[in-house]
C-alpha cells in the first residue's frame, strides 16, 4: 500500500502558468517535505513542515510556495514556473527530522513538471 | 553550513566487481542515512548508521559509519545488474533542523 502519494504524476504547465502539486501521507508523519530533482543531481530540499511550523530553505526562491491544511495534506505551489523549474518534484516524510530511527525519510514516487 | 560530498560521481563496473562510494561531511554527523534510487524511482531507505565506528551489513552491502563520525563509506560485493542506480548519503549534524543529502554515486552495471 503507498505510503507516500503524489498527484499528479506527470504535471505540464506553461511558463508563467500557476501550477499545484499535491502530496498525501498515510504514516502520520509529523514532518512533511518537498524537494526538487532535477536530472542527474541529488534531491535539493525546499522546504519542510514540522507539524503546522513552517522552514524554508535559504536558497529556495519566492516563486516556491507550500501549505500544509493538515496533517496528511501538503501542497507545492509555483506561482509562475519558469524553464528552469522543469524538474522532478519529490515529497517525504519522516517521524522526526535528525536523529534516531525516526529521521528516516519515506518518498513519494515524485510529479514530474514539464514547463512549455 | 553543513556540506556532505560523495565519491565517485559515477562509477561503472562490470558485473561481479565490487564497488565502494564515500561519503564526507564537513561537520560531524550524529547519524547518517543511505538511499538507493533505481533509475526514473525515487529514493528509498537502505540503513542508517548512528554509532562511532558501526558496521552494518545487508546481504552485499557493507555500511560503515566513521570513527570520527564525519565519513562513511558503502561497499558492495558481486555487483549484479539490480543494483544499478544512484546511492545518496544523507546526514546531519547536532544543530541542524534537517538532512543534507550528499550528491549521490551513480551506479552502472555492464552484464
Amino acid at each position: 500500500d503507498a505510503m507516500v502519494i503524489q498527484n499528479p504524476r506527470y504535471q505540464v504547465t506553461q511558463f508563467g502558468k500557476p501550477v499545484t502539486l499535491s502530496c498525501s501521507q498515510t504514516l502520520n508523519h509529523n514532518v512533511m517535505y518537498w524537494y526538487q530533482q532535477k536530472s542527474s543531481q541529488a534531491p535539493k530540499l525546499l522546504f519542510h513542515y514540522y507539524d503546522k511550523d513552517f522552514n524554508n530553505e535559504a536558497d529556495t526562491p519566492d516563486n516556491f510556495q507550500s501549505r500544509r491544511p493538515n496533517t496528511s495534506f501538503c501542497f507545492l505551489d509555483i506561482r509562475s514556473p519558469g524553464l528552469g523549474d522543469a524538474a522532478m518534484y519529490l515529497c517525504a516524510t519522516s517521524r522526526g527530522r535528525t536523529s534516531g530511527r525516526g529521521s528516516t525519510q519515506y518518498f513519494g514516487p515524485g510529479t514530474r513538471l514539464t514547463v512549455l | 553550513g553543513q556540506q556532505v560530498m560523495q565519491i565517485p560521481q559515477y562509477q561503472h563496473v562490470q558485473e561481479g566487481e565490487d564497488f565502494t562510494t564515500y561519503c564526507n561531511s564537513s561537520t560531524t554527523l550524529s547519524n547518517i542515512q543511505w538511499y538507493k534510487q533505481r533509475p526514473g524511482g525515487h529514493p528509498v531507505f537502505l540503513i542508517q548508521l548512528v554509532k562511532s565506528g558501526e558496521v552494518k551489513k545487508q546481504k552485499r552491502l557493507t555500511f560503515q559509519f566513521g570513527e570520527a563520525k564525519k565519513n562513511s563509506s558503502l561497499h558492495i560485493t558481486a555487483t549484479q545488474t539490480t543494483d544499478v542506480g544512484t546511492y545518496f548519503c544523507a546526514g546531519a549534524s547536532g544543530s541542524a533542523r534537517q538532512l543534507t543529502f550528499g550528491s549521490g554515486t551513480q551506479l552502472t552495471v555492464l552484464p
